[in-house]
Parts: C-alpha cells; sequence; structure tokens
C-alpha cells in the first residue's frame, strides 16, 4: 500500500507566475484535500476534491484551484503567486466514510 | 466557527513523561486527531478518537478527551529524543458539504537528553 506522494519537494517561483502542485493519493482513496501551512502555523483547509469535483472550499481567492482526475490524483493551481502564497502545501487522501485522513511530506513554495 | 487552541512550547527530559493539550469547540460528535511534523516534513497521523470516547492508549501514546470542557490531551510516556517535533491537534468539521479538518497551531515538544 503506497502513502500520499506529492511532487515537487521544493519550488521557488516569481511573484505574478502561476504554479502547477501535484498529488498521489494513497491506493484506495477517493478524496483528497489541499491544506496551506504557512510558517509556525497549523494548516488551513483550501478545498477538497471527490468524484473529480470540488466539493468544499477554504477562505482562499479564486485564484487558488484544483483539478481530481479518474486516477484520484490531484493537482493545485495558484495564479498570480504573491508572496504571502509562500508555505508548505501539504495534499491529504482519504475515503468516503472512513476518518483517517493520510498526508504527504508536501511541497515548500517559496515566492520572491 | 471552530476553533482548535494548544500551548506552543513545552520541554521535558529524555524518560519523562510528556503531556500537550489541546482544547476544541465543536459542540457536536466529532472525531479529534493528533498529528506529528518533524522538521521539513509532512503530518504524520498518530491516533485519532471520537467524541463520545474518554480515552484511547496505543502503546506509548495517550489520549484522554474530557467532552464538558472540551479537552484534549496526548501523553507519551518514556518520551525519547527522536519524538521531539511538532504536535499537532485538530478536530473534524463536518460543516457543509465536506468534512476537513481545522488544526491548532501546533506545539513543539523539545526533548532533553
Amino acid at each position: 500500500e503506497t502513502g500520499v506522494t506529492q511532487s515537487p519537494t521544493h519550488l521557488i517561483k516569481t511573484r505574478g507566475q502561476q504554479v502547477t502542485l501535484r498529488c498521489s493519493s494513497q491506493s484506495g482513496h477517493n478524496t483528497v484535500s489541499w491544506y496551506q501551512q504557512a510558517l509556525g502555523q497549523g494548516p488551513q483547509f483550501i478545498f477538497q476534491y471527490y468524484r473529480e469535483e470540488e466539493n468544499g472550499r477554504g477562505n482562499f481567492p479564486p485564484r487558488f484551484s484544483g483539478l481530481q482526475f479518474p486516477n484520484y490524483s490531484s493537482e493545485l493551481n495558484v495564479n498570480a503567486l504573491e508572496l504571502d502564497d509562500s508555505a508548505l502545501y501539504l495534499c491529504a487522501s482519504s475515503l468516503v466514510g472512513d476518518d483517517g485522513y493520510t498526508f504527504g511530506s508536501g511541497t515548500r513554495l517559496t515566492v520572491v | 466557527g471552530e476553533d482548535v487552541e494548544q500551548s506552543l512550547f513545552l520541554s521535558v527530559r529524555e524518560g519523562d513523561s510528556s503531556v500537550i493539550n489541546c482544547t476544541y469547540t465543536d459542540s457536536s460528535s466529532t472525531y479529534l486527531y493528533w498529528y506529528k511534523q518533524e522538521p521539513g516534513a509532512g503530518l504524520q497521523l498518530l491516533t485519532y478518537i471520537f467524541s463520545n470516547m474518554d480515552m484511547k492508549q496505543d502503546q506509548r501514546l495517550t489520549v484522554l478527551l474530557n467532552k464538558k470542557d472540551k479537552h484534549l490531551s496526548l501523553r507519551i510516556a518514556d518520551t525519547q529524543t527522536g519524538d521531539s517535533a511538532i504536535y499537532f491537534c485538530a478536530e473534524k468539521d463536518y460543516g457543509g458539504a465536506t468534512n476537513k479538518l481545522i488544526f491548532g497551531t501546533g506545539t513543539l515538544l523539545a526533548v532533553q537528553p
């Protein structure tokens, strides 16, 4: 049974650019959530995908968007990057009806 | 809305017990989680408990829940230097169509040899 894998592990982007982060869910999991963890803070919920559709969003602007693919892998896209977008982005997969969440190791995004 | 609070820092000596505390605000039945985060790493699920339980034990870890006071604690017995990390408490929010986790700000556990 594989865990959740995220790529890339580190990324540096310039303000105003766009970025795509990727996540492969744990085998058998059909739901994926994305969280943003700023330095010194707890993770904050961005959104969740189930059956390839967004089914919940936290307090993040529309320039944060995502996709879920038929194999349950997922992407997080952020447009018009701002300095405050610098954070660790965590992907978590789960199975509908189950209450466990498995997190990946995250992508560290630095916006300069 | 829901809120989860934790103390920021705890220092213990190797071999002692550590107790990390958390308070939450959700008044409905919910799951409560403890995650461990080592430097530069993601979140490792340690254990979780449903809010109708008082206690859960798993090897060196004991979770105690005081539902009346909405207080959750994680006790680590025989704390080792490898336990040094940030520990996050989280509650599951069933609001709306999405089940999401609401995290505290984390407690940094420093284990002195």
